[in-house]
């Protein structure tokens, strides 16, 4: 199985904050790397597929990219509602394996 | 409005079955494969099983394979999970999920998610 890593697990920053989140993957697996947002209580939702392309009404804030094994998501200028936590996927080879996720806590 | 709404889930006795649903609406439910992941109570994603579009292929996590099994009904837009010989470390929200694909390509990812249905599975 593929071993997602992600980095920190967890992370405080204050609104307008710059941060960014890692995510390594055991093997290479090209672009094949999602990047989710859960809020508590809710469902996950995709914020970037494909390593880097935004989804469609994800703020221009989020941002991905990386390609084989090292990815990255940034939230450029952190608002309120950014506060969650974000989990990457990869989606090269089932089964499909997802980091252990990010909690992004208000300072 | 694209959407996917599960049902099923309950408090069941180790060892007991389940079976959880779910219901797609808003898109062409037999042109796209779909997916169950679950969560642990405040832990991580976990992907549980997968069955294409016409139902042909279906993969399963080894922590589930033997005793679950998935299936679909396309005429009845409906995704359906049986869960057999139940554990107390199955107990989750279970989420649907499509399973889109960019153009053309491989590269795939799920959107959008159900809002999940809780098993719980203890005494």
């Amino acid at each position: 199985d593929i071993q997602m890593t992600q980095s920190p697990s967890s992370l405080s920053a204050s609104v307008g904050d710059r941060v960014t989140i890692t995510c390594r993957a055991s093997q290479i697996i090209s672009s094949f790397l999602n990047w989710y947002q859960q809020r508590p209580g809710k469902a996950p939702k995709l914020l970037i597929s494909v390593a880097s392309s935004l989804q469609s009404g994800v703020p221009s804030r989020f941002s991905g990219s990386g390609s084989g094994t090292d990815f990255t998501l940034t939230i450029s200028g952190l608002q309120p509602e950014d506060f969650a936590t974000y989990f990457c996927q990869q989606s090269y080879t089932t089964p499909y394996t997802f980091g252990q996720g990010t909690k992004l806590e208000i300072k | 409005e694209v959407q996917l709404v599960e049902s099923g889930g309950g408090l069941v006795q180790p060892g007991g079955s389940l079976r959880l649903a779910c219901v797609a609406s808003g898109f062409t439910f037999r042109g796209f494969e779909m997916n169950w992941v679950r969560q642990a109570p405040g832990k991580g994603l976990e992907w549980v099983s997968s069955i294409t579009s016409d139902g042909s292929l279906i993969y399963y996590a080894d922590s589930v394979k033997g005793r679950f099994t998935l299936s679909r009904d396309n005429a009845k837009n409906s995704l359906f999970l049986q869960m057999n010989s139940l554990r107390a470390e199955d107990t989750a929200v279970y989420y649907c999920a499509r399973k889109n694909y960019a153009s053309g390509t491989l590269y795939n990812w799920f959107d959008p998610w159900g809002q999940g249905t809780l098993v719980t599975v203890s005494s």
